[in-house]
């Protein structure tokens, strides 16, 4: 069966620090993969998403980027962390012709 | 405007009742839609896919109208244990997936 692990779970870090988050699939094969960032009482805006090694849309403008480095393997980061970056960080899945993703347990990045 | 958008709630219901959620979205390329849940602090969850002729599972039937561009949950006989937040999504042409902003339940006893 797939799974899919997103770590660290939670994170605090300060202004001007850098960032990475890691997330991983198992089980599946060329997935497309997704970043979404979830602020406080609020919805799921989608950030990064991926449909092969290499090959990153990005939706919204910021300091944040992704990698995907692997085929279920897929990064986010930032050079210099802001305060309007704290948030709820997920990861997702699903396979091409979008049926219904998956998310990771998510990791919430508190910046200081 | 809003590409997919839901009555944020809070619906405030007893045990037992029926409630009903509603959401539009903009997009009419869209062609998968589902309902997901999310519990507080949790990741969203795949709750029912939504299929043009509706769908029933257990207490909870999705229905999609095209022609008007919405989509509805029914939840029958509310438990304690639906108090969540439930989540509307439509994919954007076929490469991601797009969020409605969510509609909190609470079910109380």
């Amino acid at each position: 069966s797939q799974t899919i692990h997103q770590w660290p779970a939670t994170l605090v870090q300060p202004v001007g620090s850098p960032l990475s988050l890691e997330c991983t699939v198992e089980g599946t094969s060329n997935p497309n993969l997704y970043w979404y960032r979830q602020a406080a009482g609020r919805g799921l805006q989608l950030l990064f998403y991926s449909v092969g090694i290499g090959q990153i849309s990005s939706e919204v403008p910021q300091n944040l980027s992704a990698s995907r480095p692997q085929d279920r393997q897929f990064i986010l980061s930032s050079k210099k962390l802001l305060l309007s970056d704290s948030g709820f960080y997920l990861c997702a899945w699903s396979v091409f012709g979008n049926t219904e993703a998956f998310f990771g347990q998510g990791t919430r990045l508190t910046v200081v | 405007r809003k590409e997919v958008e839901q009555d944020p709630g809070p619906f405030n219901v007893p045990e037992g009742a029926t409630v009903a959620f509603n959401c539009t979205y903009s997009n009419s390329a869209s062609q998968s839609f589902f309902w997901y849940r999310q519990d507080c602090r949790k990741e969203p969850k795949l709750l029912m896919s939504v299929y043009s002729s509706g769908n029933e599972d257990g207490r909870f039937t999705a229905q999609l109208n095209r022609a008007s561009q919405y989509i509805s949950l029914l939840i029958r006989d509310s438990k304690l244990s639906d108090s969540a937040t439930y989540l509307c999504v439509g994919d954007n042409y076929g490469q991601n997936f797009v969020f409605g902003p969510g509609t909190r339940l609470s079910v109380l006893p």
